[in-house]
């Protein structure tokens, strides 16, 4: 079973500011496997990357992904207030448990 | 609009059954695999299991913790994914959500409906 280690557990910033956010896995993940989430309390999760760095439609030029292997990146180039929120990285596998989470990143207001 | 409407929540005792529906809108449902994915109180996600498409074989996965206990399955003619889970435990409290893995991640996802385990 892969599993994915977010870090860090909480970042604190401030609107306007950049945010990089890790997601580590213990074996190598396809990139085409890789995405990202948002979520805000009460919701549910909502795609922001799929296939490590590619973005749906209607999903901020803001967010962009990035990564091979084992290390990935979510990046906000410049923090909206709405963007705080709880991101969670996922990847997916061959065999049972066919996908996986990260425990997330909470990104609060500094 | 792709819509995805999870209902059948509630409060449940220890050892007791549930089923979860979700009702599908705006895509072709029976060519869709389907997933639920559930979130304990304060937690991250988890994946709970997978349906495949009939055309594609209608296989099914579980995670390991809800493996012989919880059931996924699908009517195409009603668009709807079910999920019965038996035998329940305090640890299956969560939100169950519906959702469709779209490639190899998930959108869109349904609201979500709380499930309760609880004496």
């Amino acid at each position: 079973e892969i599993v994915l280690t977010q870090s860090p557990g909480t970042l604190s910033l401030s609107p306007g500011e950049r945010a990089t956010l890790s997601c580590r896995a213990s074996q190598s993940v396809s990139s085409n496997y890789l995405a990202w989430y948002q979520q805000k309390p009460g919701q549910a999760p909502r795609l922001l990357i799929y296939g490590a760095s590619s973005r749906p439609t209607g999903i901020p030029d803001r967010f962009s992904g990035s990564g091979s292997g084992t290390d990935f990146t979510l990046t906000i180039s410049r923090l909206e207030p709405e963007d705080f929120a709880v991101y969670y990285c996922q990847q997916y596998g061959s065999s049972p448990p066919l996908y996986t989470f990260g425990q997330g990143t909470k990104l609060e207001i500094k | 609009e792709v819509q995805l409407v999870g209902s059948g929540g509630g409060l449940v005792k220890p050892g007791g059954s549930l089923r979860l529906s979700c009702a599908a809108s705006g895509f072709t449902f029976s060519n869709a695999w389907m997933s639920w994915v559930r979130q304990a109180p304060g937690k991250g996600l988890e994946w709970v299991g997978r349906i495949k498409s009939k055309t594609d074989g209608g296989t099914i996965d579980y995670a390991a913790p809800v493996k012989g206990r919880f059931t996924i399955s699908r009517d195409d003619s009603k668009n709807t994914l079910y999920l019965q889970m038996n035998s329940l435990k305090t640890e299956d409290t969560a939100v169950y959500y519906c959702t469709t893995p779209s490639g190899h991640w998930f959108d869109p996802w349904g609201q979500g409906t709380l499930v309760t385990v609880s004496s």
